[in-house]
């Protein structure tokens, strides 16, 4: 199964941009990278997905170096609701034993 | 539009009774999933269905039966509970049957085995 590891915590300051690296060797090639966030005692939430280069959407971007092997997601100007525990999500070689890393505990200070 | 929607919110349960969590989707899609949080845990994959009448096991299955008569329903059943189940149940869905999609999350079920 395909594995992703990405830091375990970040610190923030509002209005600051936040970069959060996933680590993906595994990665299928038909597989697409996909970033959710979670706030306590609620669901996942989807953020943003890509397949390579970069994606861009109103809360994010996505950045996929060519080899696919590690992904960035980025918060520009984060704010204090953007306090939560990030994941990056890619499938197997199935596609459908889709894996949660550890996540990553962003905390933004003001 | 409701999205999924899972009940019970919460249940605590004695060891070795059994229970069943729901969970009910109304988009439509033919992937749904269960997946468990431990306090400070990422989640990791019970079980997942790509279509009514189809399922098949994640990383840890043991414990734990689906099944998917309807495309809208996709209940897990805890067939002898464990106090080493005591945790946050998520249900999901997506319209891709590859899971790699859009997962839609339902509000979780907290369960507690005494």
């Amino acid at each position: 199964l395909a594995k992703t590891t990405q830091p375990i915590s970040m610190d923030s300051y509002e209005g600051q941009e936040v970069n959060i690296t996933c680590s993906h060797n595994n990665i299928a090639t038909n597989d697409y990278i996909t970033w959710y966030q979670q706030f306590p005692s609620q669901g996942p939430r989807f953020i943003i997905q890509g397949y390579k280069t970069k994606v861009t959407n109103e809360v994010a971007s996505l950045f996929i170096p060519a080899d696919r092997k590690s992904s960035t997601l980025s918060l520009p100007r984060v704010s204090l609701s953007d306090t939560a525990v990030y994941y990056c999500l890619v499938g197997d070689t199935g596609g459908f034993k889709t894996i949660f890393g550890a996540g990553t505990r962003l905390f933004v200070k003001a | 539009n409701a999205g999924v929607t899972q009940t019970p919110k919460f249940q605590v349960l004695k060891t070795g009774q059994s229970m069943t969590l729901q969970c009910a989707q109304d988009m439509n899609h033919e992937y749904m999933s269960w997946y468990r949080q431990d306090p400070g845990m990422g989640l990791r994959l019970i079980h997942y269905s790509v279509g009514a009448g189809i399922t098949d096991q994640g990383e840890v299955p043991n414990g734990y039966n689906v099944s998917r008569s309807t495309t809208e329903d996709f209940p897990l059943r805890l067939l002898s509970a464990a106090p080493s189940q005591t945790s946050v149940y998520f249900c999901a869905s997506s319209y891709s049957r590859r899971g790699t999609g859009e997962l839609f999350f339902g509000e979780g079920s907290r369960l507690t085995v005494l």
